[in-house]
């Protein structure tokens, strides 16, 4: 099946800095990529789309201006955690779908764990 | 797209087939079942989705009510290594190809 990574796996910052975090579709092009965020024993939840070329889409009660997202190819697609806080701290997931057809599987990423202190 | 509804938790022995329940009594004509697992701290993994028919691949099989309003993920021979949470999603066929998550049943496979 198609992979989807994501760098870093894991990351620890300190309050009040910005933590990037990528997401790539190595073996198929991805002009759609979703993040998600997933705190301890909870579901994952949608934060936004990203689309290629063009701006993203926010969920409901997400904030564009914290969590910048910029799919810049066919193949990445970034998360900018901006001035991150404690409760920041979560697991993000992103996924892609592969393939042209509309029922097409999503493909996620491994996570990445942010610990904001 | 349509709310599905799950056991929050299930046990199953090592060997066993786990049938996984999964109710969504409003899913449209146009809109497929998909089974997704996390195992722990890792992305989710797809495992399968159909329509109205019956489906099978190597990890599972999935069986969908004539009516639609239900569905059962089936993995015929649990191991250790199933122990997850299975999510059942009803979604569009379009081309947003969004999943919208519920809560899920987290599935504990014991020797």
């Amino acid at each position: 099946g198609a992979v989807v990574s994501q760098h870093p796996s894991w990351v620890i910052c300190k309050s009040g800095t910005s933590v990037k975090i990528e997401c790539r579709s190595l073996d198929f092009q991805a002009t759609t990529m979703f993040w998600y965020r997933q705190f301890p024993k909870q579901s994952l939840m949608l934060m936004a789309t990203s689309n290629e070329g063009s701006k993203a889409t926010y969920e409901q009660g997400v904030e564009k201006d914290k969590f910048l997202i910029n799919h810049a190819s066919l193949t990445l697609s970034t998360l900018t955690v901006t001035s991150a806080h404690p409760e920041d701290s979560s697991f993000y997931i992103c996924s892609a779908p592969a393939g042209l057809a509309a029922y097409n599987e999503q493909f996620f990423g491994p996570g990445t764990r942010l610990t904001v202190l | 797209d349509a709310k599905t509804t799950q056991p929050p938790s299930m046990d199953c022995a090592e060997g066993r087939a786990a049938n996984l329940p999964c109710n969504h009594s409003t899913i449209s004509g146009n809109e497929y079942v998909y089974w997704y697992r996390q195992i722990h701290s890792q992305g989710p993994q797809y495992i399968i989705h159909g329509l109205k028919n019956n489906e099978t691949n190597e990890m599972a099989s999935l069986i969908i009510t004539e009516d639609r309003k239900s569905s059962t993920l089936i993995l015929p021979h649990a191991t250790l290594r199933d122990t997850a949470v299975y999510y059942c999603i009803v979604r569009y066929t379009g081309t947003a190809s969004k999943l919208t998550f519920g809560t899920g049943t987290r599935l504990q496979v014991t020797l």
